[in-house]
């Protein structure tokens, strides 16, 4: 089976920087996505990490370390509309390339 | 980016009543579609995985009988939720992917069973 934690709730001001991290335990590493989701809507992808490092894209990056089962996203200079819930999830080769998701993380931005 | 139509996008039938949602892929080929379910405040739960031509794969606890899927091209997918119950009603999802595409999702359908 596959573990992915990713904490509850996180709380931010416009303009600053949170930093999303997600930890995981799986056998046949194939994939780190990372997707967005409004309240009612649909996921939409984010970020996608299969090596080591960093991704950036535009005011999101997404983090990737194998050997320690762990990934980040950051988000800058955030925006109102980046309140939403963000999935972690897993692709696992022994699994089919199905993907498991986190919990999912609630960012709330405050004025 | 790549585009994939769910519909409806809401549903509200009496219990008994089967219910039949459509996932299409607009731009790519989908050798894969993905169904899920959502309960409020809940991260996604995959219920069965969809390959073209050939037969779901359900998750454990999922009844096949309950739900019927079916992949017939590569962009159509749909699942029936037969005779449904109120225990039912939650926020359907499907995804779509190939060998060069991620899983990009359709807008959900949210099913209410009165």
């Amino acid at each position: 089976g596959q573990n992915i934690d990713q904490p509850t709730e996180m709380t931010a001001t416009e303009g600053a920087i949170v930093q999303i991290n997600c930890t995981y335990q799986t056998s046949g590493f194939n994939g780190l996505f990372w997707y967005q989701q409004h309240a009612g809507e649909a996921p939409t992808f984010l970020s996608y990490n299969v090596l080591d490092g960093l991704e950036e894209k535009g005011r999101f990056s997404s983090f990737l370390s194998r050997s320690k089962g762990y990934s980040y996203l950051l988000l800058k200079e955030l925006q109102m509309k980046d309140s939403a819930s963000y999935l972690c999830a897993v692709s696992d080769k022994a699994a089919g390339n199905k993907l498991t998701f986190g919990g999912g993380t609630r960012v709330l931005v405050k004025p | 980016g790549a585009v994939v139509s769910q519909h409806p996008s809401w549903v509200i039938c009496k219990s008994g009543t089967s219910v039949k949602i459509e996932c299409r892929s607009l731009d790519f080929q989908a050798t894969t579609m993905f169904w899920y379910r959502q309960f409020p405040k809940q991260s996604l739960m995959l219920m069965a995985t969809s390959n073209e031509g050939s037969k779901a794969t359900y998750e454990q606890g999922v009844e096949k009988d309950k739900f019927l899927i079916n992949h017939a091209s590569l962009t159509l997918s749909t699942l029936t939720v037969t005779s449904a119950h109120p225990e039912d009603s939650s926020f359907y999802i499907c995804s779509a992917s190939n060998t060069n595409q991620p899983q990009h999702f359709g807008d959900g359908t949210r099913l209410s069973i009165l």
